[in-house]
């Protein structure tokens, strides 16, 4: 069980749109359809902003979009704003009743 | 609104066991609808999934880390509980203790909507 794969570090300039990045295998992403992505802000508490790939919670901006192809899961957020600058993070179904992590990315509005 | 706390000792000499608790508040920890898990963070690196609970008393945990942990639940005190066992310095991170939501009808398949404001355990000497 690897961690998923993400870039180290993305960055927009506000209004801008960013992709971020999912990698896995045909164990874990290419596989289920269970990839939740989770924002971070320095010294607080992780917050979910997609879950099973495309949904997302109440009260989470449609701003934030999640899509898969293959082994790959991507986060997009449209209209970049300055509060939207944090750590991001994926994580995977990966069967037998396990889930595995990416390693974040850092978003940086320019 | 759902609450989760985490709770325990900073620091953990190397060898020994890491004990934490998460106290919850809000929903109840015996519904059938929640997992509830930990998850860690090493200083500088990304989040590590260690293992999920479920009311009834089952588990998941992360095989890299399975002879070593322990997750109980104490639905009197809305509690839930995680050991670690032989510590190393590798063990050094922030631990968050996460509410889960089944995904997919699929056992131990979850995804985390509430979490706690997570605690750093050091492991030292």
């Amino acid at each position: 069980q690897s961690a998923l794969t993400q870039p180290a570090s993305v960055s927009g300039s506000p209004g801008q749109s960013i992709t971020i990045s999912c990698t896995g295998n045909s164990s874990d992403v290419g596989s289920y359809s269970l990839v939740s992505w989770y924002q971070q802000n320095p010294g607080k508490a992780p917050k979910l902003v997609i879950y099973d790939v495309i949904k997302r919670p109440s009260g989470v901006s449609n701003r934030f979009s999640g899509s898969k192809s293959d082994n790959t899961a991507s986060l997009t957020i449209f209209g970049l704003q300055a509060d939207d600058e944090a750590d991001y993070f994926c994580c995977s179904y990966a069967g037998s009743s396990t889930l595995v992590f990416g390693g974040g990315t850092k978003l940086t509005v320019l | 609104q759902q609450q989760l706390q985490e709770s325990g000792p900073g620091l953990v000499k190397p060898s020994e066991t890491l004990s934490l608790t998460c106290t919850v508040s809000g929903d109840s920890i015996s519904s059938n609808s929640y997992y509830w898990g930990w998850i860690r963070q090493p200083p500088g690196k990304g989040m590590e999934w260690i293992g999920i609970i479920y009311y009834s008393g089952s588990t998941y945990y992360n095989p890299s880390l399975k002879s070593r942990v322990t997750i109980l639940i104490d639905a009197s005190q809305s509690q839930f509980s995680l050991k670690l066992s032989s510590v190393t310095a590798a063990d050094t991170a922030v631990y968050y203790c996460a509410r889960g939501r089944l995904s997919a009808g699929i056992v131990g398949a979850t995804f985390f909507d509430y979490w706690g404001q997570g605690t750093l355990v050091i492991v030292s000497s």
